[in-house]
């Protein structure tokens, strides 16, 4: 496997459910990201890991809860979700390095997200 | 205020010839990085091209040019000889900052060009 990967690429799930969506970066990057992206809205930053601690939460409802375990892996639990949650999640990784601007992020396929 | 404006929400170009996509941003920042990002159907965000703000070259990569011009911060993209695989949404987006310790690269999108490229 190469790059950002993201699985499932597609989930629905009720609002009773509790799921976990997960990505797994191959590139040696220190950062993780989750975004959401939304019809017709900006790409939005969720949260940033930096290091395996968590760096950015934009103000993001607890519903959705984060985990890093280690620089390669980033998972996003979801529970009791609102059908306005569906979207596409996108993970993304860099590798931050302070003092360089030049830390493009990689992103995944996305998961597609549906709440009935 | 809007950070990254694309005021293109669609355009049209026959296979062959070059397209420009607009993308203006507002900052305060002497120190940012300006990026735009492909997104096909598919829905994977693919990255194009990187421009710093203290980068005094247009950069390019293959087909893809920037026409960087930071006293109008702008950072239009120029697709040249467009290829039909070339039709996806493409988003201009902006890292301010960074220079320094604790950045955390947050990236800010536009709302994006959705191009086709027509045979």
């Amino acid at each position: 496997e190469t790059g950002v990967t993201q699985t499932p690429r597609h989930l629905v799930m009720g609002m009773t459910n509790k799921k976990s969506l997960k990505c797994e970066q191959h590139l040696g990057h220190n950062a993780m990201y989750w975004y959401k992206q939304s019809a017709k809205k900006p790409l939005e930053l969720m949260f940033v890991y930096s290091l395996e601690e968590r760096v950015e939460n934009n103000s993001v409802p607890s519903r959705f809860s984060p985990e890093c375990p280690n620089s390669s892996h980033l998972f996003l639990h979801l529970h009791t979700l609102q059908p306005e949650d569906s979207a596409l999640y996108l993970c993304a990784s860099s590798h931050l390095v302070f003092g360089v601007s030049t830390d493009t992020q990689y992103f995944g396929p996305g998961t597609r997200l549906t709440v009935l | 205020a809007q950070k990254i404006t694309q005021t293109q929400p669609g355009m049209f170009v026959q296979e062959k010839e070059a397209v420009t996509l607009d993308c203006t941003y507002d900052t305060s920042d002497q120190s940012y990085g300006l990026f735009w990002y492909k997104q096909p159907s598919s829905g994977e965000m693919i990255f194009l091209i990187y421009q710093g703000s203290y980068d005094e070259q247009n950069a390019t990569e293959g087909r893809y040019s920037l026409n960087f011009q930071k006293a109008r911060k702008s950072t239009n993209l120029v697709i040249s000889a467009s290829q039909l695989g070339d039709s996806a949404m493409y988003f201009c987006a902006m890292r301010e900052g960074g220079n320094y310790g604790g950045a955390t690269n947050k990236l800010i999108f536009g709302t994006g060009t959705l191009l086709a490229v027509q045979p």
